[in-house]
């Protein structure tokens, strides 16, 4: 099963510039997390923001968490070719240990 | 850092045999580990959740005997595909959680195998 949407699914930018990725979820959540997958590899784990935190940085990656809304942005700051991956939002439902993942974005940066 | 070893990255089986992926904790022990599955350009749908020691807790619509999970250690558990039909073909991607970090800590991914059935 899949948690929610992402959107936009695919995004092209130019190096330099920021890219914003939102996440909409639909249960209650423990925390949620941001992950990078480079084509036909594994997720790297970017950054886990806890249900009680409203932003989170690391280096040029900030997120944003919205419980109300339901709703996690995860912005790039000063893009790089190699920014260019599928980044993924995932949640950890209350009550459960499972991390359900949603559709994705498929990011380009060109060079 | 963390490291889950999957093996193997890519596997070419013909219909009706079985494949067995591996999932290993490098440095860390994992009671719990989840196997996923991806198609071409899309997410990541959790098939079940491995349990050290304990029998497989499965996603609704995944079948049990044709996805059959063993996790007889704290750093291995084993996805085994019976009996394998083309529409199997995908990406399976094994993560872990090291037991000893709270639930409030990320997942830590195996680069991932690659099953094709012919």
């Amino acid at each position: 099963s899949q948690q929610g949407e992402e959107d936009p699914q695919a995004l092209s930018i130019q190096e330099g510039e920021n890219a914003t990725m939102n996440c909409s979820y639909k249960t209650s959540i423990n925390n949620l997390q941001w992950y990078r997958q480079n084509s036909g590899r594994g997720l790297v784990h970017l950054i886990l923001i806890r249900s009680n935190e409203r932003e989170k940085h690391s280096g040029r990656l900030r997120v944003t968490l919205d419980t109300s809304k339901k709703s996690s942005s995860l912005l790039i700051t000063a893009s790089r070719a190699a920014d260019t991956a599928s980044y993924f939002c995932a949640t950890e439902n209350t009550g459960g240990f499972k991390t359900i993942f949603g559709a994705g974005t498929r990011l380009f940066v060109k060079a | 850092g963390a490291v889950v070893s999957q093996h193997p990255s890519w596997v070419i089986c013909k219909s009706g045999t079985s494949v067995k992926i591996e999932c290993r904790s490098l440095d860390f022990q994992a009671t719990t580990m989840f196997w996923y599955r991806q198609f071409p350009k899309q997410s990541l749908m959790l098939m079940a959740t491995s349990n050290e020691g304990s029998k497989a807790t499965y996603e609704q619509g995944v079948e049990k005997d044709k996805f059959l999970i063993n996790h007889a250690s704290l750093t291995l558990s084993t996805l085994t595909v019976t009996s394998a039909h083309p529409e199997d073909s995908s990406f399976y991607i094994c993560s872990a959680r090291d037991s000893l970090s709270s639930y409030n800590s990320p997942l830590h991914f195996g680069n991932g195998t690659r099953l094709t059935v012919t």
